[in-house]
């Protein structure tokens, strides 16, 4: 079973528009979630990490963290066509040597 | 910032093939990884190490052998390469455990035919 579920797999938002994406893990030893953007045909690269209860916020970007239901979300406000990508939220827990990866949101904003 | 160099960045070989997949990294990063990224999968991760001469089976090892020669260089082996194994390979490294920033190589395309 995946430690981590994302959703929705895909999703189309206008240019300006607010994109939102979901990430939950199932397991209750995770302690931290990282997201990360991933370009056509590039790498995979950190775009914002949160470790504690609330709301964090970068530029047009705010991820939220709810521990309890371990769940966090990244909202892209002013959507650009240049956030068109793949977003992977990953997952770490303090039993674990290293991150676990969900399956990603493929994020396109059209002009 | 962070630099992981993968060679080849693509590769072709055919089914039963030996191939070798090389990573570099000049970060002094302790953790280093080999993860596979298929469409609808994400990433996987293979193996990862903490160390030269330290190997650690990720959730995907079947067909797939590494090796952590030095600090910087991680080395994929499929040694009978099947046509299941053609993915986008990705080497990354971090300081410490995944509560760290991970840092990606621009991967290497093997298809095996």
């Amino acid at each position: 079973q995946q430690k981590v579920q994302q959703s929705p797999e895909s999703l189309i938002v206008p240019e300006g528009g607010m994109a939102s994406l979901n990430c939950t893990s199932s397991d209750r030893n995770v302690d931290y979630f990282w997201w990360y953007r991933q370009h056509s045909g590039k790498s995979p690269k950190m775009l914002m990490s949160i470790f504690s209860n609330g709301e964090k916020e970068e530029g047009r970007f705010t991820v939220h963290l709810n521990k309890a239901s371990l769940h966090t979300s990244l909202h892209i406000r002013d959507s650009q066509p240049s956030d068109s990508a793949l977003y992977l939220c990953a997952a770490f827990g303090s039993n674990y040597n290293v991150l676990y990866f969900g399956s990603g949101t493929k994020l396109t904003v059209e002009p | 910032e962070a630099a992981v160099t993968q060679s080849p960045r693509n590769k072709v070989t055919v089914t039963g093939g030996n191939v070798t997949l090389s990573c570099r990294q000049t970060n002094s990063h302790n953790y280093m990884y080999w993860y596979r990224q298929d469409t609808g999968h994400g990433l996987r991760l293979i193996h990862y190490s903490y160390g030269a001469g330290n190997l650690q089976i990720g959730d995907v090892p079947d067909g797939y052998k590494a090796t952590r020669t030095t600090q910087e260089d991680f080395f994929l082996l499929l040694e009978l390469a099947s046509p299941s194994q053609t993915s986008l390979y990705f080497c990354a490294s971090s300081s410490d455990r995944g509560d760290t920033e991970v840092f990606f190589g621009k991967g290497t395309r093997l298809t095996v035919v």
